[in-house]
């Protein structure tokens, strides 16, 4: 399996509330995604990365934000959760490319009250 | 805006059938196309990546065929185990989501004794 950890796995957190999701991968990729899953609508992209710093946005990122200060760290914020927020959130990675495999970590499931 | 349709939405069949997924897309202008398992609670795990060029890619008693001009993908599971029940997702790469993976809602896949 790709060195995909997602931290923390589970989270209950209150609206209005900030909260981060970090992605952590050990395959120096140079891709990383967020994804988030509900069910009705399937994965959605969140934000990716490209590179150190160069970061863009994704189909769903209203109420998202990123960061990506070194090659094996992802970070989603969101700035004050609200409850349309709470998913699945998955991480993903891969390699050279956007259209490599993708690798995905084991998801953080995160509930907003 | 890329949409990607799989049928069934559910399958359920007894050990040892062959069996085929169907995945449709509407834009195909794409680069490749990724089929994934997804275990209930888990992450995705990659299956196959089959390339725009390509018509067919097989592991195992996998096999992913493609017709791009048509829109259409099918994932063939030979000889399948209790093992194999799982969420099949498909999502191709390119067109109008310039290089990003566009995600079906899946396939559950259950196949019993």
């Amino acid at each position: 399996d790709a060195g995909i950890t997602q931290s923390p796995r589970h989270k209950v957190t209150e609206t209005g509330t900030p909260v981060t999701l970090r992605c952590h991968q050990t395959e120096n990729h140079r891709y990383m995604y967020w994804y988030r899953q509900d069910p009705g609508h399937g994965l959605r992209l969140i934000h990716y990365s490209y590179g150190v710093k160069d970061t863009d946005k994704g189909e769903v990122s209203d109420g998202y934000s990123v960061s990506r200060s070194k090659t094996e760290d992802f970070l989603l914020t969101l700035e004050s959760a609200t409850s349309s927020q709470t998913s699945v959130y998955f991480c993903a990675i891969s390699d050279k490319s956007s259209t490599d495999t993708q690798y995905f970590g084991p998801g953080t499931r995160l509930t907003v009250l | 805006k890329q949409e990607v349709t799989q049928i069934p939405a559910a399958l359920s069949v007894p050990e040892g059938e062959n069996l085929v997924l169907n995945c449709s897309f509407t834009d195909s202008a794409i680069y490749n196309l990724q089929w994934f398992r997804q275990d209930p609670g888990k992450g995705l795990t990659s299956l196959l990546l089959i390339q725009s060029s390509q018509r067919e890619q097989t592991s195992g008693r996998l096999n992913a065929s493609l017709d791009k001009s048509s829109g259409r993908s099918t994932l063939y599971i030979a000889a399948s185990q209790p093992g194999d029940s799982a969420t099949y997702l498909c999502a191709p790469a390119g067109g109008t989501s310039y290089g990003k993976l566009t995600f079906g809602q899946g396939t559950i896949l259950t196949v019993h004794p």
